[in-house]
């Protein structure tokens, strides 16, 4: 049973460019949720894809876009990116409708540095 | 947004010893997770809790989800070395989505 791959595992990039992440759910999960974790920070929340839509969003600009694709994979794109985007940026999947028996599982991440 | 206060903030105690750390909210959530942080890895989930006063074990851990919905609670028995890393809690709120809040952290250190 596959769990949540992300890929790259590290990016360093410079200021003003553009990256984008990729993300693989675990086996039966078809919503796939992003999160930005700065160093010695909790995650927070960017947002949330679920049938191909972003369904939610947290208090991160436009810069932050993403897409999801009909095998349930994401992408995360960031543009014009700034030094303090560097951060370890998580995806986590999990399956719509759980309700309450909601459950996130985390991939292990991609690793951004902004020079 | 929305900060869950994680307390304490770390943690350094012996090997053998219990712990216990809590998560609070001035919001009322419908559920609660339970991570595991290791360094340059993704959280990994422990427990989950859905009900006010549900309590969940998962071997040594022990996890509950408090009365006044606003609180949670993580305990480890009888500590070992592994059980070292970043524990983080997570909480949604009712009628907010599928957004999960995370706390900031316990970190944690199991001297042997």
């Amino acid at each position: 049973d596959a769990g949540v791959t992300q890929s790259p595992t590290h990016l360093i990039k410079t200021r003003g460019q553009q990256v984008t992440l990729r993300c693989s759910p675990k086996s039966g999960h078809d919503t796939v949720s992003w999160y930005q974790q700065a160093l010695g920070q909790g995650p927070q929340f960017i947002f949330q894809y679920y049938e191909e839509e972003e369904r939610q969003r947290g208090n991160f600009p436009d810069r932050f876009s993403g897409h999801q694709f009909p095998n349930y994979s994401s992408e995360l794109n960031v543009n014009a990116l700034l030094l303090g985007d560097s951060a370890l940026y998580l995806c986590a999947s999990s399956l719509r409708g759980g309700g309450t028996n909601e459950k996130l599982f985390f991939g292990s991440g991609t690793q951004l540095s902004v020079l | 947004g929305q900060q869950l206060n994680q307390s304490p903030q770390s943690m350094f105690i012996q090997e053998g010893e219990d712990v216990s750390m809590n998560c609070t909210s001035s919001s009322i959530f419908n559920t609660w997770l339970w991570y595991k942080q290791d360094p340059g890895e993704g959280p990994v989930l422990l427990i989950a809790l859905y009900k006010a006063g549900e309590l969940t074990s998962n071997g040594r851990l022990t996890a509950q989800f408090g009365i006044t919905r606003k609180d949670s609670f993580l305990n480890i028995s009888a500590s070992i070395p592994s059980d070292v890393g970043i524990y983080f809690c997570a909480g949604r709120r009712r009628n907010t989505g599928n957004q999960f809040y995370f706390g900031t952290g316990t970190s944690l250190t199991v001297i042997p």
